[in-house]
């Protein structure tokens, strides 16, 4: 079964507070991803986790942000001294199926972040 | 560095009629994997058609189907007969065969299906 569950859907936050947002597959995927999508815009790429282990972080990460995966299944994405620019909605997605060409990415509803 | 572009922000089709999105991408790999993501307002992301780089045929799924050009890195959307139910934001998506798998999407395309 397939299945993100993302929570909190809408958090509404003022600049300067840290927040968090975490995301829960359904089932056991190794491949987990978090997105960042502003208005208007498509999603790009924060970071990747393979199983526990961060692999890859974009240069969009700045050192406010901070990715964990512990144990390899949910995942959290903390954000600290939040700024205006940091309203975003933040997706978080699994890549399903064991084999690269016919998995797919498969998005949870989303965390909306407004900093006022 | 892979790109993907959407040069369409908006576009409207009647319902019951066919229209065509735009994507160009550009990679210096020979190998990939394109895809069309739509996201319905307030709503989730869901795949609606895939295309391995490999394979000459364009890809079909019921009333969605592309028109992939290789040579041109061009990969547009065409939906037929279209709904109600079509209206959404359309995202052309980039995917390198190995690696992390991670996507890079284009800015999107807005449809508007008209009644």
């Amino acid at each position: 079964d397939t299945g993100v569950s993302q929570n909190p859907r809408h958090k509404i936050t003022k600049r300067g507070q840290n927040v968090t947002f975490r995301c829960d597959p359904i089932s056991e995927h190794n491949r987990l991803y978090w997105y960042r999508q502003t208005l208007g815009q498509g999603p790009e790429f924060l970071t990747y986790f393979q199983n526990e282990a961060q692999l890859e972080k974009s240069r969009l990460l700045s050192d406010r942000f901070s990715a964990e995966r512990p144990k390899g299944s949910f995942s959290t994405l903390e954000i600290q001294r939040t700024e205006q620019g940091d309203s975003a909605m933040y997706l978080c997605a699994i890549f399903t199926g064991g084999q690269a060409f016919t998995g797919e990415l498969f998005f949870g509803e989303g965390s909306r972040l407004t900093v006022l | 560095a892979q790109t993907v572009t959407q040069s369409q922000p908006e576009m409207s089709v009647q319902e019951a009629e066919t229209v065509t999105l735009s994507c160009t991408y550009d990679t210096s790999e020979s190998d990939y994997y394109l895809f069309w993501y739509k996201q319905p307002p307030s709503r989730q992301m869901i795949l609606v058609i895939r295309q391995e780089a490999y394979k000459q045929q364009n890809a079909t799924e019921n009333r969605f189907s592309v028109n992939f050009q290789k040579a041109a890195k061009s990969f547009s959307l065409k939906i037929s007969d279209s709904q109600l139910g079509d209206a959404a934001m359309y995202f052309c998506a980039y995917r390198s065969v190995g690696g992390t798998y991670k996507y890079i999407f284009g800015t999107g395309t807005r449809l508007k299906v008209l009644a």
